[in-house]
Formats: structure tokens, C-alpha cells, sequence
């Protein structure tokens, strides 16, 4: 069974550009969350997508944003790209749950991620 | 706000000793508190949870103790290995499954 798969694992950019990541949740999942991961630090929230609308989204620019296809995979976007761009972005999947079996059963799986290098 | 705070490593280890890795954190209700690791090149693995105060998460000999009174999930496990070398990261959710992060812990296992 695979779990949460992201390309590409590796991409240089400069400054200016635009950069599409993508992500394919593990299998049974409906719910896209994608994290940004600074060099030692931890990962911080960007948005979340299900039923392929925005639900949530964390303190980050209009320059990023995203997608959902019906099939629940989904794209990264960055706008504009900065030096302080340059991290890892983690792609999590989840089953969409509400209230109390949210908090019992729900945990998040990650991909291994999408380095991206803005010169 | 929500936030969590971690311990700074790194923190260096001999095969075998005592490890604990300390992770506090500030929070409005009642959220789930999480372990992450995560190994050299790799994505984050979710390495135990608790869900509501006392509960004790445990898996792989490591395990961490839901504390509501000193708002604290300390990370412990009684003997560790080189293969445990690995970033850890302590994580805070609430209803939304949106996740906060700890800056993370460095351990490194030496044989």
C-alpha cells in the first residue's frame, strides 16, 4: 500500500519564479495538508484541502497556493518565489473525521517531502 | 496562541542510556498531543499520541505521558539504540487536524 507520494523530491528555482509541487494521498485518505519545513525548524502549517476547497490555511502569502483534483491529490504553488522560500515542503494526508473520532483516531501521514532551493 | 516548546538539542547519547526529551506546551481546549520522527532524507512518522490528559502514548519503547497540570508531554525511553538516531518533533492538534510543530530535537546514538 502506498503511502503519501510527493514530486519532485529535489528542484532548484531563482528568484521570481513559480514552482508547482505535487502530492498523492495513501490510500482511503480525502484530506490534503501541506506543510512548509525551514532548515531546523519544524514544520509549519500552510493549508489543508478537502473535497477540493480551501478549509484551512496558516499565516502564509497569497503567493502560495493550491489545489485539489477529485481523484484527492494535489498541487503546491508558489508565486513570485524568495530566498526564504527555499525549504522543505511536506505533503500530509488524512480521512476527513469531525468532534471526538477526530481526536481518537486521526493521524496525519506524511510524504518524504519536496526540497526546494530558490538561488 | 497555540505553541508548543521543545527541548534543543542536539542531544548525544551513548547505546543504552536514558533518554528524555522534554516538550511543553500552550493550548486553548483540549488538544491531542503528538511525536513525530523523522530519520535522515525522510518524510515525518508519527511515533505516538495521546489524546485526552494522563493517557500514556507509547510505541517502540519510547513513550510520553499527557500532563495537563504541568502542560508537558516529555518524550522517554529507557534504553536507547543507534538506530533511534533521528530528529523528534513534539506536535500539538486540535479539532481541525491542523498540527503545531515544536522546532525539534536532534539525538544522536553513539555505539
Amino acid at each position: 500500500d502506498a503511502g503519501v507520494t510527493q514530486s519532485p523530491t529535489h528542484l532548484i528555482k531563482t528568484r521570481g519564479q513559480q514552482v508547482t509541487l505535487r502530492c498523492s494521498p495513501k490510500s482511503g485518505h480525502d484530506t490534503v495538508s501541506w506543510y512548509q519545513q525551514a532548515l531546523g525548524q519544524g514544520p509549519q502549517f500552510i493549508f489543508q484541502y478537502y473535497e477540493e476547497e480551501e478549509r484551512q490555511r496558516g499565516n502564509f502569502p497569497d503567493r502560495f497556493s493550491g489545489h485539489q483534483f477529485p481523484n484527492y491529490s494535489s498541487e503546491l504553488n508558489v508565486n513570485a518565489l524568495l530566498l526564504g522560500d527555499s525549504a522543505l515542503y511536506l505533503c500530509a494526508s488524512s480521512k476527513f473525521l469531525t468532534g471526538q473520532d477526530l481526536l481518537i483516531a486521526n493521524v496525519l501521514t506524511f510524504g518524504a517531502g519536496s526540497r526546494l532551493t530558490v538561488l | 496562541g497555540n505553541s508548543v516548546t521543545q527541548m534543543e538539542g542536539p542531544v548525544t547519547l551513548s547505546e543504552e542510556a536514558f533518554l528524555t526529551i522534554n516538550c511543553t506546551y500552550t493550548a486553548t481546549g483540549y488538544p491531542s498531543l503528538f511525536w513525530y520522527v523523522q530519520y535522515p532524507g525522510e518524510g515525518l512518522q508519527l511515533l505516538l499520541k495521546a489524546t485526552k490528559a494522563d493517557d500514556k502514548g507509547s510505541n517502540k519503547g519510547f513513550e510520553a505521558t499527557y500532563r495537563k497540570e504541568t502542560t508537558s508531554f516529555h518524550l522517554e525511553k529507557g534504553s536507547v539504540q543507534v538506530s533511534d538516531s533521528a530528529v523528534y518533533f513534539c506536535a500539538l492538534g486540535g479539532a481541525t487536524n491542523k498540527l503545531i510543530f515544536g522546532t525539534g530535537t536532534l539525538l544522536a546514538v553513539q555505539p
